[in-house]
């Protein structure tokens, strides 16, 4: 039972290219989350998916897109990295959306815009 | 709004000393509350969490958190500080959001906790 992964668990990339996060959970949690990681921030809120088929925005969607591709995975997309992009990015899981549900975490991939 | 505050934004700590890691919360309605810790270069761990019942809270690696709903506080502790404990903490209210039994994390900005031999 590996819980979240993430992949890959770095990146470099140039302004203006483009890249996709993978993320994988096997708890079968409905629902799916992407965080970024900023210091002096704590974690934001970039999209979510209460479950399969379904996506939301969260606190700071702009720049990204996000596939809940099916139950297992969801996968967050940058199509033209800026170096404000430059960050740690954790994707998470739960079993629902309700409020006393815990969220578990992936181990991050640590994303670079040059 | 809900949000969460740690105003400290590190404690430091002797080895076998008691620690306290602050937070408050504001939130309208019942509190859903949450400790993660984050140890270097590694995901979020799931530590404890508030939902209903006894104030004083016990989780993960001896720590527990104590729920004070006059203070607005829900404060992390652990009787005997361990040099491993170093780490950043992250404190977070759960978003009662669009349909009030649902919603999402809210965090903290994290303390880091450094624990001295």
């Amino acid at each position: 039972n590996a819980g979240v992964t993430q992949t890959p668990k770095f990146q470099v990339l140039k302004t203006g290219q483009s890249m996709t996060l993978q993320c994988a959970q096997d708890m079968n949690h409905n629902s799916m989350y992407w965080y970024r990681q900023d210091p002096g921030m704590g974690l934001r809120l970039i999209y979510y998916s209460a479950s399969e088929g379904t996506t939301d925005k969260g606190e700071v969607p702009n720049g990204y897109n996000v596939s809940r591709l099916n139950k297992r995975e969801f996968s967050l997309r940058l199509e033209s990295a800026a170096p404000s992009q430059t960050s740690v990015y954790f994707c998470a899981s739960s079993d629902s959306l309700q409020v006393t549900d815990t969220q578990y975490f992936g181990p991050g991939t640590r994303l670079t815009v040059l | 709004a809900q949000s969460v505050a740690q105003p400290e934004d590190q404690v430091n700590v002797a080895e076998g000393n008691p620690l306290t890691v602050k937070c408050t919360y504001s939130v309208s309605g019942n509190p859903y509350l949450f400790w993660y810790v984050q140890y270097p270069n590694r995901g979020l761990q799931f530590l404890l969490k508030y939902i209903t019942g006894d104030n004083l809270v016990k989780g993960s690696y001896g720590f527990e958190a104590e729920f004070n709903k006059s203070q607005t506080s829900f404060h992390l502790k652990k009787p005997s500080a361990l040099v491993s404990d170093s780490a950043l903490y992250f404190c977070a209210v759960r978003d009662k959001g669009k349909r009030g039994s649902q919603g999402n994390l809210i965090f903290g900005k994290g303390t880091k906790l450094s624990v001295k031999p």
